[in-house]
């Protein structure tokens, strides 16, 4: 497996504003993602980070208000911009750690308030 | 695209039962199925996983079952413990994409 943090790991925000959370492994992966979690619910993928080009992202999600980085293959970093109250999620990584293997890794997530 | 379901919402067991969690999935393309495990306040742990190719996978007291021509799958937790009470959640994807699709959780509640 691989050691995944996350930062911050909360933070309330005011609506209007922007958060940039960090995810940080303690080795190199091949692949790395980005889901949300809101209240009580399950787990939705926002995009797939690619290192040295632009994200891919699901329906739904579009780079304006979710805009990622992956400037290596140990970090990333995921911006939620011109947040609202319905931001309110978790937001967690993950990593898949080589080609050959199915097994991904979660971080322990960001826990984010929008008031 | 995917689409994943799973029952029960909710489970509660006596400790030392048995616990059964069903997901069924659309894509018969998918071929890659883990379970994982939320603690309140924590990220999914991946607590085991399977391959189309298997019909059946087994770590301790815990199992897993597929089964490809009906796409459905089973997560068994055998003699349960209260620190087994947690959020389970199913997934499916292709593995050349690895992109998650998930179930939308079981809550299972093990009372001493």
């Amino acid at each position: 497996s691989a050691v995944i943090s996350q930062k911050p790991s909360r933070d309330i925000c005011q609506r209007g504003t922007s958060l940039t959370i960090q995810c940080q492994v303690d080795s190199q992966v091949t692949m790395m993602f980005w889901y949300r979690q809101q209240p009580g619910q399950s787990l939705t993928l926002i995009a797939t980070a690619n290192q040295g080009s632009e994200a891919t992202y699901e329906s739904g999600f579009v780079i304006d208000k979710f805009p990622i980085s992956r400037p290596n293959l140990t970090f990333s970093t995921l911006t939620v911009s011109n947040m609202s109250p319905e931001d309110s999620s978790i937001y967690l990584c993950s990593v898949v750690i080589d080609s050959s293997s199915y097994e991904q890794y979660f971080g322990p997530g960001t826990r984010l308030t929008v008031t | 695209g995917e689409n994943v379901e799973q029952h029960p919402s909710t489970l509660s067991v006596q400790e030392g039962d048995s616990a059964v969690i069903k997901c069924t999935y659309s894509d018969s393309a998918s071929n890659y199925f883990p379970w994982y495990k939320q603690e309140l306040g924590k990220g999914p742990q991946l607590i085991i996983d399977i391959r189309s190719n298997v019909g059946e996978k087994k770590d301790q007291r815990i199992a897993v079952t597929l089964n490809k021509t009906a796409k459905h799958f089973s997560l068994h937790i055998t003699e349960t413990q209260p620190e087994d009470s947690a959020v389970y959640f199913c997934a499916a994807t292709i593995y050349k994409y690895s992109t998650l699709t998930f179930g939308k959780g079981t809550m299972l509640l093990v009372s001493p």
